[in-house]
């Protein structure tokens, strides 16, 4: 096991609703990355949090929309939901030191909006 | 065109055969490469880094082709245990991973 843990591990949720995804890093990591993966594809990079800040960010709305904590446990919002964003939601943690990127993930938050 | 691009597959073969997947990626700037594998309705878990040298962990070998931009992963005397989806991915240094859409193995008794 990573030691990453997410939670929930299901939700569902009606279109225009928000949600807030919840996300614990192995222990010694600094880092979190958020990923969406939406059924036959593979994760999709939302962002990743470095010392509570945002350290960069793919191709997903301002609605989409993140916190990390001294902890370095993190969050991720979603505000007025739609029905593509159904999908797995996957919290990887990692190290940043060097060129390496190796990167660990949690179990996935399963999110369905109706 | 995507950034990293995999053959879905399925690949079915039977138990103790040799199986090869390719992978190829567009940014002649990405900098590291890994295969991910992905069990049905699961997370991504690390199979193997891969390095301009090629390196091998147990019945699995990895090969980089930084000229050519293609990545491999074999997997010799195949097991039922082996069945899953099979990431390739890449990352250049913008810390983001970038993941092809994975490609299917079945591993026939």
């Amino acid at each position: 096991e990573t030691g990453v843990t997410q939670s929930p591990t299901h939700l569902i949720k009606t279109r225009g609703q928000q949600v807030t995804l919840r996300c614990s890093s192995q222990s010694g990591h600094n880092t979190v990355s958020w990923y969406q993966q939406a059924l036959g594809q593979g994760p999709q990079f939302i962002f990743q949090y470095y010392r509570e800040e945002e350290n960069g960010r793919g191709n997903f709305p301002p609605r989409f929309s993140g916190l990390q904590f001294p902890n370095y446990s993190s969050e991720l919002n979603v505000n007025a939901l739609e029905l593509d964003d159904s999908a797995l939601y996957l919290c990887a943690s990692s190290y940043i030191a060097g060129g390496s990127n190796e990167q660990f993930f949690g179990p996935g938050t399963r999110l369905t909006v109706l | 065109r995507k950034e990293v691009e995999q053959d879905p597959g399925p690949f079915n073969v039977p138990e103790g055969a040799t199986v090869a997947f390719n992978c190829t990626y567009s940014n002649s700037a990405s900098q590291s490469f890994f295969w991910y594998r992905q069990d049905c309705r699961k997370e991504p878990k690390l199979l193997m880094s891969v390095y301009s040298s090629g390196n091998e962990d147990g019945r699995f070998t990895a090969q980089l082709n930084r000229a050519s931009q293609y990545i491999s992963l074999l997997i010799r005397d195949s097991k039922l245990s082996d069945s899953a989806t099979y990431l390739c991915v890449v990352n250049t240094g913008r810390r983001a991973l970038t993941f092809g859409s994975g490609t299917r193995l079945q591993v026939q008794p």
